[in-house]
């Protein structure tokens, strides 16, 4: 599987958009992006994936780079209950999930 | 739907001493896996099941760690015997073909002192 780069942590302001990026330069073409967030004591929790287009649901949207080698997950108004650890994962169809060590978001009131 | 239960939520144990996790799987999730994670780092998967066969164990300390998924449903995850590096929370969780992404459960806490 290929491998994510991640910041290892990130802040922003509550109600404020906050921006993760991930890098993920050799992704192969039927490699998905995944994205999960762990909750202090919880376990992880899938948010949003995608293959080439920008995708979006409740939680987040996803959008990601033409050439595939770089994804940004935007939470649209954070709150203090998205202060978590959130993964980047590329995974194939039939690959496991590989968890590398996340970027640690703190939303500050 | 019911999410992923996993029991006990907390366990403390004696170096050497043996220690078993339970884990009960959505309805209907055909794969199920354990995952180990040490404090500060991303967890690790340890083994994946289809229905009631092994399809990955490659990460797992078989000299140490077993794990069973009887009727390709619960499934249990042993530590005999227990040493302190096996500190860990240990995940588990379960998906299936129609639904992209893994549920987790909550996991069990084991410290070995």
């Amino acid at each position: 599987d290929a491998k994510t780069t991640q910041p290892p942590s990130m802040d922003c302001a509550e109600g404020r958009a906050a921006n993760l990026p991930c890098n993920h330069s050799t992704i192969s073409g039927n490699e998905y992006v995944y994205w999960y967030r762990q909750i202090h004591s919880q376990g992880p929790q899938y948010i949003i994936h995608g293959l080439k287009n920008n995708e979006t649901n409740e939680m987040a949207s996803l959008i990601i780079t033409e050439d595939r080698k770089s994804s940004t997950l935007i939470l649209p108004h954070a709150t203090l209950r998205d202060t978590a650890v959130y993964y980047c994962i590329v995974k194939g169809a039939n690959s496991k999930l590989t968890f590398g060590k996340g970027i640690t978001l703190s939303v500050r009131p | 739907e019911a999410g992923v239960a996993q029991s006990p939520r907390y366990k403390i144990i004696e170096k050497r001493q043996s220690v078993a996790f339970w884990c009960n799987p959505i309805s209907g999730h055909a794969t199920l896996y354990w995952y180990q994670q040490i404090l500060g780092q991303g967890p690790k998967l340890l083994i994946q099941f289809q229905n009631n066969g092994v399809v990955d164990d490659s990460q797992l300390p078989k000299d140490r760690f077993s794990a069973e998924r009887l009727k390709g449903v619960d499934s249990t995850l042993k530590i005999q015997p227990a040493k302190l590096e096996d500190s860990a929370v240990y995940l588990c969780a379960s998906s299936t073909w129609t639904v992209y992404g893994y549920t987790f459960g909550s996991g069990t806490r084991l410290t070995v002192v």
